[in-house]
């Protein structure tokens, strides 16, 4: 049973440290999602990545935050410094796309951030 | 102004009866695709259903139906012979294929909080 696994599910940390958030995608998916929920904002769409390559993260502050794939197995999301706003939980998903057709995208479970 | 409006911020259907989940899209590109997502109070985001706008029949996955509705730009999900495991935030969200320049990533709806009464 193919899972996107995500490390770790719960974080607790103070302002102004670093965040590593760590996601597995499901083998044989070529596209990485991070989306982050909240209550006022609900999901949104932080960075993506296609075959390692990211394609968009518009979505994500750059000035503290940082998306990558270092390998087909791994993708990573960092935040650096840390802000009590960032509290939030950020979803990892993985996804198949082929030319111009995209399928379904599995979530894994959420890394719960909570920055005091 | 929002892509995917779903109206309904909560729900009530009594365990076995059928409940209709509303949701509306706006986008102007002619390919695309619209998915269910269900997030159980455990946090997880299941998928449900996917409907493409060029299928012709709407899409059902066991208990799971979408209203396709192209016209109206609706995609409403039908929870057929509800269970109480079924209680649950409910998210319609979209993925444009060809404009937009943020081919592959879903757009997502507020949510509807569905309650199953026994």
């Amino acid at each position: 049973d193919a899972r996107v696994t995500q490390t770790p599910r719960h974080k607790v940390t103070e302002m102004g440290q670093e965040v590593t958030m760590r996601c597995q995608p499901i083998l044989g998916h070529n596209t990485v999602f991070w989306y982050r929920q909240t209550m006022m904002q609900g999901l949104e769409l932080l960075a993506y990545f296609r075959n390692r390559a990211p394609l968009d993260d518009s979505g994500m502050p750059k000035d503290r935050f940082s998306a990558e794939m270092p390998d087909a197995t791994l993708a990573t999301l960092k935040i650096q410094p840390s802000e009590p706003r960032d509290s939030a939980v950020y979803f990892c998903a993985s996804g198949l796309t082929t030319g111009s057709s995209s399928y379904e995208q599995y979530f894994g479970p959420g890394t719960r951030l909570t920055v005091t | 102004a929002q892509k995917i409006t779903q109206t309904q911020p909560g729900m009530f259907v009594q365990e076995k009866e059928a409940v209709t989940l509303d949701c509306t899209y706006d986008t102007s590109d002619p390919s695309y695709g619209l998915f269910w997502y269900k997030q159980p109070s455990s946090g997880e985001m299941i998928f449900l259903i996917y409907q493409g706008s060029y299928d012709q029949q709407n899409a059902t996955e066991g208990r799971y139906s979408l209203n396709f509705q192209k016209a109206r730009k609706s995609a409403n999900l039908v929870i057929s012979a509800s269970q109480l495991g079924d209680s649950a935030m409910y998210f319609c969200a979209m993925r444009e294929l060809n404009y937009g320049g943020s081919q592959g990533n879903l757009i997502f709806g507020k949510g509807t909080k569905l309650s199953v009464k026994p």
